[in-house]
């Protein structure tokens, strides 16, 4: 069984300013990891995912993440944050055989500093 | 964009009552998903269902649950008789090629 571990429950950073968001997983085979993103009072929103290929990916709103494969990490980075980044955000992973759950992290509010 | 739609976005019950939370996946997937977050805490995978039938539950999905799709385009999930614990949100999710979900923004189950 697979599980996720978001070390920061809140991370408050002021805006412009980089910011980076820690994953680290534990899995007995190989994963899909992707992280989701729930802006206040929405649902969870796909900001990227890495399937295979190259370690870094890039998503949606200038977020990206790297995979790093012995470290068991897919941490989230954003050079300069925006007040509307404000949300909080879920780290997750699927068995890469099983193809069925989504294992979450517990989330990390991320909260933008005016 | 397509998106996955859920109804009601709030539902309130009485303890033992029978609901029903509704979904209306991206129309061309063929997995669909039940997850719930209990307030505070993770959000846990409920169930899937591929071509008709329930392809994987977890301990929590036990037999006061039940999916369904009745037609097309929905896809419900029965609470039979709820209890107070049952009180979360609940997100459906959808995908098309096994591995990406997407997800709805959920019915938060109020149980009184």
């Amino acid at each position: 069984a697979q599980s996720v571990t978001q070390l920061d429950s809140q991370v408050p950073v002021f805006e412009e300013a980089p910011v980076e968001l820690r994953c680290n997983y534990s899995s007995s085979v190989s994963v899909y990891l992707f992280w989701y993103v729930q802006y206040p009072n929405q649902g969870l929103q796909l900001l990227l995912k890495y399937l295979s290929g190259s370690t870094l990916v890039k998503g949606i709103n200038g977020f990206e993440a790297e995979f790093n494969k012995s470290q068991t990490s897919f941490h989230l980075r954003k050079p300069s944050v925006h007040i509307s980044d404000t949300a909080e955000y879920f780290c997750a992973v699927i068995d890469s055989g099983g193809y069925q759950k989504v294992t979450f992290g517990i989330g990390t509010k991320l909260q933008v500093i005016p | 964009e397509p998106e996955v739609t859920q109804t009601p976005s709030h539902q309130v019950t009485q303890m033992g009552q029978e609901v029903i939370l509704r979904c209306v996946p991206i129309s061309n997937h063929l997995y669909f998903y039940w997850y719930r977050q209990i307030l505070g805490q993770k959000v846990e995978f409920l169930v899937s269902f591929y071509n008709n039938e329930i392809s994987e539950k977890s301990e929590i999905f036990d037999d006061q649950f039940s999916v369904e799709r009745p037609d097309g385009s929905n896809f419900t999930l029965k609470i039979r008789s709820t209890k107070l614990e049952d009180s979360a949100m609940y997100f459906c999710a959808s995908s098309g090629e096994p591995i990406t979900q997407y997800f709805g923004a959920g019915t938060r189950l109020s149980v009184l």
